[in-house]
């Protein structure tokens, strides 16, 4: 079956723009998480969904960042007036339910650069 | 703050040799995971170990959870090229927590041409 897909993969952008990155979870997954990854760091809990909830945004480093998942399926990460220190690897996961002792599914990743 | 530390960085070895990458936690864990990401690849889930002392084998990986559930560890035997990428350990923030992970910055195994 499909795993996690998100869109763009790669994203170039100025500083002081605004990006906005797509993840669609694994279908009947009810948890979905966005990570950071920088160059040769672990993967940094950013935010998760539980359904269409966020049930734990504080990982968010400020208010620049903002996530949605209407629906309980398809999340967007929102960056505001981007800075050159939000460049990184955005990792989206899904997982089929929180708690218990469930593996996350990754997808890809969107790799973003910030001029 | 609650830290999840792995060594080394990075490990050299001839193909063939072994592999062994540390996870050391700064809070007792109630489970860990493993995940395996490949160079220019997203993190992929190996396995999850939750009781104290746990020993899991995978073909020619080793997973141990140590009794205190604070430390952990992988070993691979005789590593082949199919191995390269770079190993994380993971562990929840809090008690109760199973979502908010905590990553290590992973072990590079990288294999000697």
């Amino acid at each position: 079956g499909a795993g996690v897909s998100q869109t763009p993969s790669n994203k170039v952008t100025e500083k002081g723009k605004y990006v906005e990155l797509r993840c669609d979870p694994i279908s009947g997954h009810t948890a979905l998480y966005w990570y950071r990854q920088s160059l040769g760091q672990g993967p940094e809990f950013l935010i998760y969904f539980q359904g269409t909830g966020a049930a734990d945004d504080s990982g968010l480093p400020n208010d620049r960042f903002f996530a949605v998942r209407p629906e309980g399926s398809v999340s967007t990460l929102k960056i505001q007036r981007t800075e050159r220190g939000d460049s990184a690897v955005y990792l989206c996961a899904s997982s089929p339910t929180s708690g218990g002792y469930n593996e996350q599914f990754f997808g890809p990743g969107t790799r973003l650069t910030v001029l | 703050g609650q830290q999840v530390m792995q060594i080394p960085q990075y490990q050299h070895v001839q193909e063939g040799e072994d592999f062994t990458t540390y996870c050391n936690s700064s809070t007792t864990l109630s489970n860990i995971q493993w995940y395996k990401q490949r160079p220019g690849g997203h993190p992929v889930f190996l396995i999850q170990l939750v009781k104290s002392g746990e020993v899991k084998k995978q073909k020619r990986l080793t997973f141990q959870f140590g009794e205190a559930k604070k430390n952990s560890s992988l070993h691979i035997t005789a590593t082949q090229t199919t191995d390269v990428g770079t190993y994380f350990c993971a562990g929840p923030r809090g008690w109760d927590s199973n979502y908010q992970l905590i990553w290590g910055a992973g072990t590079k195994l990288i294999i000697k041409p």
